[in-house]
């Protein structure tokens, strides 16, 4: 079946720092592949996706490159911000509409 | 403005009763559905409808229950049958991507 891994948190940076957050899948096919980002008390918010091997997502300044040969997909961002403070999710969608979604990654960017 | 809405943002239950969580949106997406989020667990799929009249059971159905008479509306009910209903519960609409509403918390009384 289809999973994601996401890296365990909570991760602590400060602010300026490069951020690598680690997601993994096993899927079957050619699944796409999103980031979500979830600030306190809010829903989730697509962050980047990227729908084929080697497609880079960004946004924000925030970027991800679909990894076929290590199926991986992990999240960096050069400079953090204490904006981004949020809980971080990577997810697949393989066949079918519905998403399979890693356990999150929650963030804290101290100044 | 285009969006979802979910209503209300903060629901309690009492022991045995049945509530129901509205989820309503004016995307005119074919698709709905509906998560359960947990501390430490990510997003679980409850149910999901692709197109009206017709839906789905998702990882974690039992306890709960769903209609889908119009496009727009996709509501949950968390029947007595749920022994732990205290979650945050989010419901998404669309396909690629999915765009998710803000979310009700559920809790127990």
């Amino acid at each position: 079946g289809n999973s994601v891994t996401q890296m365990e948190g909570p991760v602590t940076l400060s602010e300026e720092a490069f951020l690598t957050i680690n997601c993994t899948y096993t899927a079957t096919g050619y699944p796409s592949l999103f980031w979500y980002v979830q600030y306190p008390g809010e829903g989730l918010q697509l962050l980047l996706k990227a729908t084929k091997a080697d497609d880079k997502g960004s946004n924000k300044g925030f970027e991800a490159t679909y990894r076929k040969e290590t199926t991986s997909f992990h999240l960096e961002k050069g400079s953090v911000q204490v904006s981004d403070s949020a809980v971080y999710f990577c997810a697949l969608r393989n066949s079918g509409y519905a998403l399979n979604f890693g356990k999150g990654t929650s963030l804290l960017v101290t100044p | 403005d285009g969006g979802i809405t979910q209503s209300p943002k903060y629901l309690f239950r009492k022991e045995g009763q049945n509530v129901t969580l509205s989820c309503e949106q004016n995307l005119n997406h074919d698709a709905m559905y509906w998560y359960r989020q947990d501390p430490g667990q990510g997003l679980r799929l409850i149910y999901y409808s692709q197109i009206v009249n017709d839906f789905q059971k998702g990882d974690i159905a039992e306890g709960y229950s769903v209609s889908r008479e119009k496009k727009e509306s996709f509501p949950l009910t968390v029947t007595s049958a749920q022994k732990n209903p205290t979650a945050f519960y989010l419901c998404a609409t669309g396909a690629q991507p999915q765009h998710f509403g803000d979310g009700t918390r559920l809790s127990i009384l």
